[in-house]
């Protein structure tokens, strides 16, 4: 079954570093997410993707963070200047099209800050 | 504004007892739920998920979800709790063109020998 991957798994980055998240989305799907999760709290959206730009976006997602398709088959995270609370897992989803599709999860990146 | 509710952050069953998790939403328009299962160290896998068809919806590994709009409920079911069941689940609902997903905060399953 096709699934979603994404590099590293951990990524130990010293504060104020610009660090990039990869993840490659299932071949056919068309609309790509990233999530994360600080330790101990909920699955927050950050953003989504669609037809090669950002639909939507949360409050998270500030100047310091952006995504990218470059290639057609990955779609990267970029945090420009990592700060302490941007240590959490980020995860990479996405799903075919439309509105009551189920998304499909990577493994995530672990993101830990110094 | 939408959001998702699941009481207790810790359930503690029995193996072979009923596993119950709850969830409730808040959505001003027809929403799609669904339940992800995180297991350690590991992403969210699709249990199962309400896209306004029947009610009562049958998932993977035993798990079934009923959605009650009543009660803006979408709780999740298993008869009998077996050990590899023991993982996090989330409940989730989405309501826009894209697909934004909302989680709720998370449970965590212990299923006891």
């Amino acid at each position: 079954e096709p699934e979603v991957t994404q590099t590293p798994s951990h990524q130990v980055t010293q504060m104020g570093q610009e660090v990039i998240l990869r993840c490659v989305p299932i071949s056919n799907h068309l609309y790509f997410y990233w999530y994360r999760q600080i330790l101990g709290q909920k699955v927050e959206f950050l953003v989504s993707f669609y037809n090669n730009e950002i639909s939507e976006k949360s409050e998270i997602f500030d100047d310091q963070f952006s995504v990218e398709r470059p290639d057609g088959s990955n779609f990267t995270l970029k945090i420009r200047s990592t700060k302490l609370e941007d240590s959490a897992m980020y995860f990479c989803a996405s799903s075919e099209q439309g509105n009551n599709q189920p998304q499909h999860f990577g493994d995530g990146t672990r993101l830990s800050i110094l | 504004a939408q959001s998702v509710t699941q009481l207790g952050s810790h359930v503690s069953v029995s193996e072979g007892a009923l596993v119950l998790l709850r969830c409730n939403y808040s959505s001003s328009v027809p929403p799609y739920l669904f339940w992800y299962v995180q297991y350690p160290n590991q992403g969210l896998q699709l249990l199962l998920k309400y896209t306004s068809a029947a009610t009562l919806v049958k998932g993977i590994n035993g798990f079934e979800a009923e959605f009650k709009k009543s009660e803006t409920s979408f709780h999740l079911t298993k008869p009998s709790a077996h050990m590899s069941d023991a993982a996090e689940y989330f409940c989730a609902v989405s309501v826009d063109n894209f697909n934004k997903f909302y989680f709720g905060s998370g449970t965590k399953l212990n299923v006891k020998p």
